[in-house]
């Protein structure tokens, strides 16, 4: 089965801390794996996909196929990253996508 | 360049209605794909349209029917509503055949069903 876990609703920390969301999937075949967030009040937005390789905001995300994990990291959390954020996958070529159901990050000053 | 934009942003409808919802794609964009958002989980994939043409489905009833128009923009019909169709329903557009795998998100229509 296609799935897509995010194990924590909530994570709090304060500002300056590390922060590592977690995300697992289950798919047969070469995914494409993408974390999305949705600021307060602002629609959801693409923050990175594996394939780009790239740090958006200071936020890194690595594919672990062995581990089937796609965690996003931010050495320092910022009060600006509070945000909720969902993990996603789609099939090769298709954008069609299957979501987690989503991990709310809370930074305090 | 214009966003994906959804219209009505919140509507209450009651059980057995019907309901459309709207949805203008991002200019340059061929495909649209709908979401249903239910409370405390993430967007379910409901289908896609890409060239007017449905490109895929996800697990919801046939009640749950699409459009897409030349211009690219797409209506989501509901029949027979039921409480648990209650929800936020997203469209998202992209530009379909590019392997791209990008969407760009609408704000979402709110539905109520009492």
């Amino acid at each position: 089965a296609q799935r897509v876990t995010q194990p924590e609703k909530l994570l709090s920390v304060f500002k300056g801390a590390p922060v590592e969301l977690k995300c697992n999937y289950s798919y047969s075949g070469s995914p494409e794996l993408f974390w999305y967030v949705q600021y307060s009040r602002q629609r959801l937005q693409l923050l990175l996909r594996h394939i780009s390789r790239e740090s958006i905001k200071g936020f890194t995300a690595d594919l672990n196929k062995g581990e089937t994990s796609f965690h996003l990291k931010k050495p320092f959390a910022q009060e600006e990253d509070s945000a909720m954020y969902y993990c996603a996958l789609s099939g090769y070529n298709t954008d069609k996508l299957i979501f987690g159901t989503g991990t709310r990050l809370q930074v305090f000053p | 360049e214009t966003g994906v934009t959804q219209s009505p942003t919140h509507l209450i409808k009651t059980r057995g209605q019907q309901v459309t919802l709207r949805c203008s794609s991002q200019s340059g964009h061929n495909t649209v794909s709908w979401y249903q958002q239910a409370l405390g989980q993430g967007p379910q994939f409901i289908f896609q349209y890409y060239r007017e043409e449905e490109n895929g489905r996800g697990n919801f009833p046939p009640r749950f029917s699409g459009l897409q128009f030349p211009n690219y923009s797409s209506e989501l019909n509901v029949n027979a509503l039921e409480l648990d169709d209650s929800a936020l329903y997203l469209c998202a557009s992209s530009l379909g055949g590019s392997g791209a795998n990008v969407l760009t998100f609408g704000a979402g229509s709110r539905l109520t069903v009492l």
